[in-house]
């Protein structure tokens, strides 16, 4: 089924660790974003990226790294896992029209 | 920087009351703002999409409205059912940019 795809669905991870989450889309989508979801806010803006090979920051950066080497994946990585990562991750992906959004299904990540 | 706020956090309801969600921003100067839902465990689904220049959108039993200049916007459902229990947030695209700002959602239960 066309769509997003992330992998993986939950993680746990020790602080100081690395992972990188991946983000799949089959629908040809230029636009990629990664958002996080923390309980009481809003979805916040990681990073985004507006075609292969270009990454850009979003509203909270730090402590994570992004490439778009491929045009339908996306790749979310944290080099030193600290616990105030521990969140929901959300991938998205958009054609050209403001309502196109599709999302992935969240990846759930405890730092411990 | 947009602040995008939903009251209430939650809502509990008996089937087939209307529903009466709200949302409010603090940047008028939008480009449009958009309702998703979100069922647990899942990602967001686009409900409807209003334009800047738009007053209201309408979808079946969903109506939403927008007020840009008092940074409001009202998204309607009308006699609800239990399969409309979830959450809903509203986002708001801001002018020369297409990076979504996310209010933290209402979640709704319908009870049958």
């Amino acid at each position: 089924n066309a769509g997003v795809t992330q992998t993986p669905k939950f993680r746990v991870l020790k602080t100081g660790q690395s992972m990188t989450l991946l983000c799949a889309q089959d629908m040809n989508h230029e636009y990629m974003y990664w958002y996080r979801q923390d309980p009481g806010m809003g979805l916040r803006l990681i990073h985004y990226s507006v075609g292969e090979g270009t990454t850009a920051k979003g509203e909270v950066p730090d402590g994570y790294n992004v490439s778009r080497l491929k045009k339908q994946n996306f790749l979310l990585g944290l080099e030193s896992a600290a616990p105030s990562q521990t969140s929901v991750y959300f991938c998205a992906s958009r054609d050209g029209t403001p309502e196109g959004y599709t999302f992935g299904s969240g990846t759930r990540l405890t730092v411990v | 920087k947009q602040e995008v706020t939903q009251i209430p956090a939650a809502l509990s309801v008996p089937e087939g009351e209307n529903l009466v969600l709200n949302c409010s921003f603090t940047d008028s100067a939008i480009y449009n703002l958009q309702w998703f839902r979100q069922d647990p465990g899942k990602g967001l689904t686009s409900l409807l999409l209003i334009q800047s220049s738009q007053r209201e959108q309408t979808s079946g039993r969903l109506n939403a409205s927008l007020d840009k200049s008092s940074g409001r916007s009202t998204l309607y459902i009308a006699a609800s059912q239990p399969g409309d229990s979830a959450t809903y947030l509203c986002a708001v695209r801001p002018n020369g940019d297409y990076k979504l700002s996310f209010g933290a959602g209402t979640t709704v239960t319908v009870r049958a």
